[in-house]
């Protein structure tokens, strides 16, 4: 039981680059998030799945997009990378059974534009 | 919009002292109430988290206190040792997928 599982670990981009950062779980939550925490600060909610086929916006959705298409997966997309978007990424699920409201991340991705 | 206001940003303890970090929300439907710790480079982690049918929960040397006439809950680290130096986050929720992070504090433990 892996958990939550993000991947790349590090990332450097060019302005104007795309990239997706990518996130799957295998613990059957229904719901998965993205975060971004920039340095010394909280973490501000960019997207959010309430299951497949399912997602919407969070506090901070600009610049991104998301797609939801297995239980599983929910992978983040940078469409053209600007430096404001230099932050450390979180990716988390959580259950709606017996746990419900316990949020499990992943190990982040760092992320610098350049 | 509901949000989480957290105090202090930042507490600096000397080793055996204890530590309060508290959090007020808005959202009087929130039910479940978790902390969590993150080491620096890490991944934020639960470390105790309270639902509003109780009033205290204690787990070791942490303890979390929730008083929902007020909309208050505080995290509580007696004893606190070097190991203790990390950001904790407060957080509200409904129990689903709604849950809001306090802005967290970054609490120093002196040797």
């Amino acid at each position: 039981n892996a958990g939550v599982t993000q991947t790349p670990k590090f990332r450097i981009l060019k302005i104007g680059q795309s990239m997706t950062l990518q996130c799957t779980q295998d613990m059957n939550h229904n719901y998965m998030y993205w975060y971004r925490q920039d340095p010394g600060m909280g973490l501000k909610l960019i997207y959010y799945s309430v299951g497949a086929g399912i997602t919407d916006k969070g506090e901070v959705p600009n610049g991104y997009n998301v797609s939801r298409s297995t239980t599983e997966d929910f992978p983040l997309r940078l469409e053209l990378a600007a430096p404001s978007q230099t932050s450390v990424y979180f990716c988390a699920s959580s259950t709606t059974q017996l746990r419900a409201g316990i949020q499990y991340f992943g190990a982040g991705t760092r992320l610098s534009v350049l | 919009g509901e949000n989480v206001e957290q105090h202090p940003s930042t507490l600096s303890v000397q080793e055996g002292d204890s530590a309060v970090i508290k959090c007020t929300y808005s959202d009087s439907a929130s039910n479940y109430f978790p902390w969590y710790k993150q080491e620096l480079g890490k991944r934020p982690q639960l470390i105790i988290d309270i639902r509003s049918n109780v009033g205290e929960k204690k787990d070791q040397r942490i303890a979390v206190t929730l008083n929902k006439t007020a909309k208050h809950f505080s995290l509580h680290i007696t004893e606190t040792q070097p190991e203790d130096s990390a950001v904790y986050f407060c957080a509200a929720s409904t129990g689903g997928f709604k849950t809001i992070f306090g802005a967290g504090t970054r609490l120093f433990v002196k040797a």
